[in-house]
């Protein structure tokens, strides 16, 4: 069965608006989960490392700003996308890293007007 | 920055046919993955190859990792349409971070 899960799968909102996307890991514990972002017909690119109580590492290039995260639970990493806007339209992929081994999610299919 | 091109970037191909996917990097990685994406899903491991000449093999799916542990290719033998996906590398940092390839769409035609 899956191992880590996000909600919600798909979005959809207006621009300027703030979107709260979750990623879970499922009867396991994650120190570490990683936020993936997925534009169409490309590769995923790392946004940001979540550590479990401490703050996230983000990659060159990627605003900490408009893209907060939140790792306030061994199992549970938040990712929010702040003042939307329709070039923030892609599909977000968060991973757990879980006894060593890095399970992804399901992704959200985020799409602002 | 750390780049992985893999190539080619698209391959439709028969049922049936036999198929060469490549990833090659400007760095040295601790270890590589390969992975396979449906569209509207995460990525799903395959392989990960960990020693600079390994091969690996997966069914009809033959990895190998290149001496200096900068490139690897990705062998299908007798395609199915079921192998249809996008095929990614990865390369692995010690802190887990992923660094993925540009990614190779695969269609296999019934």
């Amino acid at each position: 069965g899956a191992v880590v899960s996000q909600h919600p799968s798909r979005v959809i909102c207006k621009s300027g608006t703030s979107v709260k996307i979750e990623c879970r890991s499922l009867d396991f514990q994650a120190t570490t989960m990683f936020w993936y972002r997925q534009f169409p017909k490309q590769s995923l690119m790392l946004m940001a490392t979540s550590n479990e109580g401490s703050k996230a590492t983000y990659e060159q290039g990627v605003e900490k700003d408009k893209f907060l995260i939140n790792h306030a639970s061994l199992t549970l990493s938040t990712l929010t996308v702040t003042s939307a806007h329709p070039e923030d339209s892609s599909f977000y992929i968060c991973s757990a890293i879980i006894s060593n081994e890095q399970f992804f999610g399901p992704g959200t299919r985020l799409t602002v007007l | 920055t750390q780049l992985l091109e893999q190539s080619p970037q698209f391959l439709s191909i028969q049922e049936g046919e036999n198929l060469t996917v490549y990833c090659n990097s400007s760095s040295v990685f601790s270890s590589l993955q390969w992975y396979r994406q449906e569209p509207g899903e995460g990525p799903v491991l395959l392989v990960t190859v960990v020693t600079g000449g390994e091969v690996k093999k997966l069914k009809r799916l033959t990895f190998q990792f290149g001496d200096a542990r900068k490139d690897s290719s990705l062998h299908i033998t007798a395609a199915q349409p079921g192998d249809t996906g996008l095929y990614l590398c990865a390369g692995v940092h010690s802190s887990y971070k992923l660094i993925f390839g540009s990614g190779t769409r695969l269609l296999v035609r019934p």
